[in-house]
């Protein structure tokens, strides 16, 4: 799996937007960005996936340049609820046996 | 409802112990893991478990062993507890091809005194 290199902290105000950038120089070709959230005390919560371009749900979006060495996830006008750690991870994780790795996130802070 | 369902929640238990850690989904997954997440925050996959085919993270003591009665239910057995097995497991399922993702439970925080 591609290492993945992303801010340790940040730290926002409600109703911002907030771009979390993660760098994977070593992306392989069938290789996926995929998001996942952690609330303090409970377990992480896939967010969004995507492999090229710019892809958004109802949470967030996520751009992928054309040379997908780097993807930014971004949250749109967070709020307090959003304080969080955000995990990048970079893979083919379409199959279980490529298991998730998690690195050390993004530790989010929003502030009134 | 709740989908991936862990018990205990929270389980303190001396050093030379075994333990067991159940879980459940209710989402009809085909697919199983086990994850510990240090005091460091650092989540790392156990195991993968999909139609009776277990992946083993290399790095896993063998004293960790999960165990599947069915496709809902992925148990983790812990023989011989250490001081450094403390910390939060959580368990989480996934369907088909969609390993990328995961449904994760509230987690059993561990605690080897």
């Amino acid at each position: 799996l591609a290492k993945t290199t992303q801010p340790i902290s940040m730290d926002s105000y409600e109703g911002q937007e907030v771009n979390i950038t993660c760098s994977h120089n070593n992306i392989a070709t069938n290789d996926y960005i995929t998001w996942y959230q952690q609330f303090p005390s409970q377990g992480p919560r896939f967010i969004i996936q995507g492999y090229k371009t710019k892809v958004t749900n109802e949470v967030a979006s996520l751009f992928i340049p054309a040379d997908r060495k780097s993807s930014t996830l971004s949250l749109p006008r967070v709020s307090l609820s959003d304080t969080a750690v955000y995990y990048c991870l970079v893979g083919d994780m379409r199959n279980a046996g490529n298991m998730l790795t998690f690195g050390g996130g993004t530790r989010l802070m929003v502030k009134p | 409802d709740t989908a991936v369902s862990q018990t205990p929640k929270y389980l303190v238990t001396q050093m030379g112990n075994d333990k067991s850690i159940k879980c459940e989904q209710n989402l009809g997954h085909d697919t199983m893991y086990w994850y510990k997440q240090d005091s460091k925050k650092f989540l790392k996959i156990m195991f993968s478990y999909n139609n009776k085919e277990l992946i083993i993270n290399e790095t896993v003591p063998n004293r960790f062993s999960p165990k599947s009665p069915d496709k809902a239910h992925l148990n983790l057995h812990i023989n011989s507890l250490e001081l450094g097995d403390s910390a939060v497991y959580f368990c989480a399922s996934s369907q088909g091809d969609r390993a990328y993702e995961q449904y994760f439970g509230p987690g059993t925080r561990l605690t080897v005194t």
